[in-house]
């Protein structure tokens, strides 16, 4: 069936390294989320990308669509402590009348003051 | 600022008892979602719910699993015979517009644990 990859599982970097988590789909997607989950609490919806090769910023977040729109990326640059958390992404995929929304198992980034 | 409220935070049950959980949608909000999470697992989606009834579902939706919008402010999940697996957090979401392709607010959720 349709899958979403996420890679790594686990990240452990000291503050103020760079951190990315990778998407990859086996299949074309419509669009895909980011979300962001603190130990203990709830996905936040972060980001959604919709065209093939977007790139969008939000502050020291970067967020890339690839061009087949197949995989994303999600880059942090000089971590911080509050960054700590699993980011998820999503891909919404639309075959036929059917349309899913799966998400990738998560990164759990852990930050080290 | 607007949320997406849930109860009970935890609710413990037996195996084989139907349980109800609540969620409050932010209330400008079209559409509805529920979600699992095992712990330490993946999100997995449940069910979307647009106008009275549902406009997509996953695998693990089956008949043991059912959702309903009694009022205006109310969506709950029901599932009929609970088992040991189905012990998870349930997030309630809500959105705007589009199904599943615009922003999802998700609520804390609800803990539930199956003896």
């Amino acid at each position: 069936g349709q899958q979403v990859m996420q890679i790594p599982q686990y990240q452990h970097v000291q503050e103020g390294e760079d951190f990315t988590t990778y998407c990859n789909s086996s299949t074309t997607l419509s669009n895909i989320q980011w979300y962001k989950q603190r130990p203990g609490g709830h996905p936040v919806f972060l980001i959604q990308l919709v065209k093939s090769g977007e790139v969008k910023k939000q502050k020291r977040l970067t967020f890339q669509f690839g061009e087949a729109k197949k995989n994303s990326s999600l880059h942090i640059t000089a971590t911080q402590t509050t960054d700590v958390g699993t980011y998820f992404c999503a891909g919404y995929l639309v075959a036929g009348n059917n349309r899913k929304l799966i998400w990738g198992l998560g990164t759990s980034l852990a930050v080290n003051p | 600022e607007p949320e997406v409220t849930q109860t009970p935070s935890h609710q413990v049950t037996q195996m084989g008892q139907e349980v109800i959980l609540r969620c409050v949608p932010i209330s400008n909000h079209l559409y509805f979602y529920w979600y699992r999470q095992i712990l330490g697992q993946k999100v997995e989606f449940l069910v979307s719910f647009y106008n009275n009834e549902i406009s997509e579902k996953s695998e693990i939706f089956d008949d043991q699993f059912s959702v309903e919008r009694p009022d205006g402010s109310n969506f709950t999940l029901k599932i009929r015979s609970t088992k040991l697996e189905d012990s998870a957090m349930y997030f309630c979401a809500s959105g705007g517009l589009v199904v599943l392709t615009d922003t999802q607010y998700f609520g804390p959720g609800t803990r539930l644990t199956v003896l």
